[in-house]
């Protein structure tokens, strides 16, 4: 079965570059879902969409922004990024809202 | 806001052996789900079992079952008949009124040989 797909799977960045991460969802799924996980952290949720508008919001630094496009996809824009922003980012895909969420493989971000 | 607190940071069983690992969580939702999650090393997020709050009965998958006790806002998980491949990183979910999954801290659980 299609499973969410998350490119890049790796990601270099220096301090105060800009970073996008994509994520394509499983076929029909129409809501996305993204979260951080820190080293040794559980995932934080980041921000949601449903149906290509913004759904909900979790801790989503101002420095971040994301959209979904009309194939549904979705791409994290981060921009000034910290050392603090190393991390696994994860996203997430449901048939519709408030649905079992099932993650991709993740984006490993690092910033040096 | 809502909480989930997984109290074992780490366990350890032989394999063949049945293990329980705890989840409380506190929301003043009526309507919600919860979750339990795997992450092995590959660091991949795998769905466990799932639970509806508004039905009684325990979700079953295969070695995987849960206790769930809603007026204590309980969740635990078993696992029964313990892997080598079982060894991971288990997280506890919540998600009620907001879209976002809520987790717990995680358990390490060890597999031993």
């Amino acid at each position: 079965a299609a499973g969410v797909i998350q490119s890049p799977r790796h990601l270099i960045k220096e301090k105060r570059e800009t970073a996008t991460l994509k994520c394509y969802p499983i076929p029909r799924h129409d809501t996305v879902y993204w979260y951080q996980q820190g080293p040794g952290q559980d995932p934080q949720f980041l921000i949601s969409f449903y149906e290509k508008m913004q759904s909900d919001k979790g801790s989503i630094p101002d420095r971040f922004s994301a959209q979904q496009f009309s194939d549904y996809h979705s791409e994290l824009n981060m921009s000034s990024l910290e050392l603090g922003d190393s991390a696994l980012y994860f996203c997430a895909s449901t048939l519709r809202r408030r649905d079992t969420q099932y993650f991709g493989p993740g984006t490993r971000l690092t910033v040096l | 806001a809502q909480t989930v607190t997984q109290s074992q940071p780490e366990m350890s069983v032989q394999e063949a052996e049945t293990v329980t690992l705890s989840c409380t969580y506190d929301t003043s939702e009526n309507n919600y789900y919860l979750f339990w999650y795997k992450q092995p090393p590959s660091r991949q997020m795998i769905l466990v079992i799932r639970q509806e709050a508004y039905k009684q009965q325990n979700a079953t998958e295969n070695r995987f079952s849960v206790n769930f006790q809603k007026a204590a806002k309980s969740f635990s998980l078993k696992i029964s008949d313990s892997q080598l491949g079982d060894t991971a990183m288990y997280f506890c979910a919540f998600e009620g009124g907001a879209d976002g999954l809520t987790f717990g801290k995680g358990t390490h659980l060890i597999i031993q040989p």
